[in-house]
């Protein structure tokens, strides 16, 4: 079973900031990893595939990069509506998740 | 536009059997993978099931595998999960989703609203 470890567990950040969100398989999973977003109440969100693809609609503030084993998600300048909760996902083998990342207003 | 629209959540006493409904539309559900994902109340995302286009392939997390069961009706664009022998830790917000490539190795583009389910005594 592929883990994956998303750090660190809550960002706090204002408007305007740049975040880096941290996402470490146990295994070398390639660049099969994907990031959500997930906003409260409603479904995960699809942002990137495949470690550094942009999905359908994604604006470009969002980029992510990472090979093997460690990957990151930045959002070069934080919008109010991407306050949320991230999560990465592997598709090496089964998919997994890991456990997220909140970005919170600070 | 994609839709998936999950149902038949509700409420359960441990032991006893649910199955949900997954109805896709808006995209040709035969050629794609579709996979289940839950969450518990406040707690992260965790995948439970997939299974391929045409049922070859059908894949479970340990902990479902022996007691959910996931299968599809493509003339009818339905998942479904039946879930047995159902315990407090499982309940959730269970989702369906389409998988981006039709794989069941695959990330996740389209998502459903997801439909609830709660095991309590």
């Amino acid at each position: 079973e592929i883990v994956l470890t998303q750090s660190p567990a809550t960002l706090s950040l204002s408007p305007g900031e740049r975040a880096t969100l941290s996402c470490r398989a146990s295994q070398s999973i390639r660049s099969y990893l994907a990031w959500y977003q997930q906003k409260s109440g409603q479904a995960p969100r699809l942002l990137i595939y495949d470690a550094s693809n942009r999905a359908t609609g994604i604006p470009a503030r969002f980029s992510g990069s990472g090979s093997g084993t460690d990957f990151t998600l930045t959002i070069s300048s934080l919008e109010p509506e991407d306050f949320a909760v991230y999560y990465c996902q592997q598709r090496s083998n089964w998919p997994s998740f890991g456990g997220g990342t909140r970005v919170e207003i600070k | 536009e994609v839709q998936l629209v999950e149902s038949g959540g509700g409420w359960l006493q441990p032991g006893r059997s649910l199955r949900l409904s997954c109805v896709g539309s808006g995209f040709t559900f035969d050629d794609y993978a579709i996979h289940w994902v839950r969450q518990a109340p406040g707690k992260g995302l965790e995948w439970v099931s997939g299974i391929t286009w045409g049922s070859a392939n059908i894949a479970y997390a340990d902990s479902v595998k022996g007691r959910f069961t996931t299968y599809r009706d493509n003339a009818k664009n339905s998942l479904y999960l039946q879930m047995d022998s159902l315990r407090p830790e499982d309940t959730a917000l269970y989702y369906c989703a389409r998988a981006k490539d039709g794989g069941l190795e695959d990330s996740l583009d389209y998502w459903g609203r997801g439909t609830l389910v709660t095991v309590s005594s």
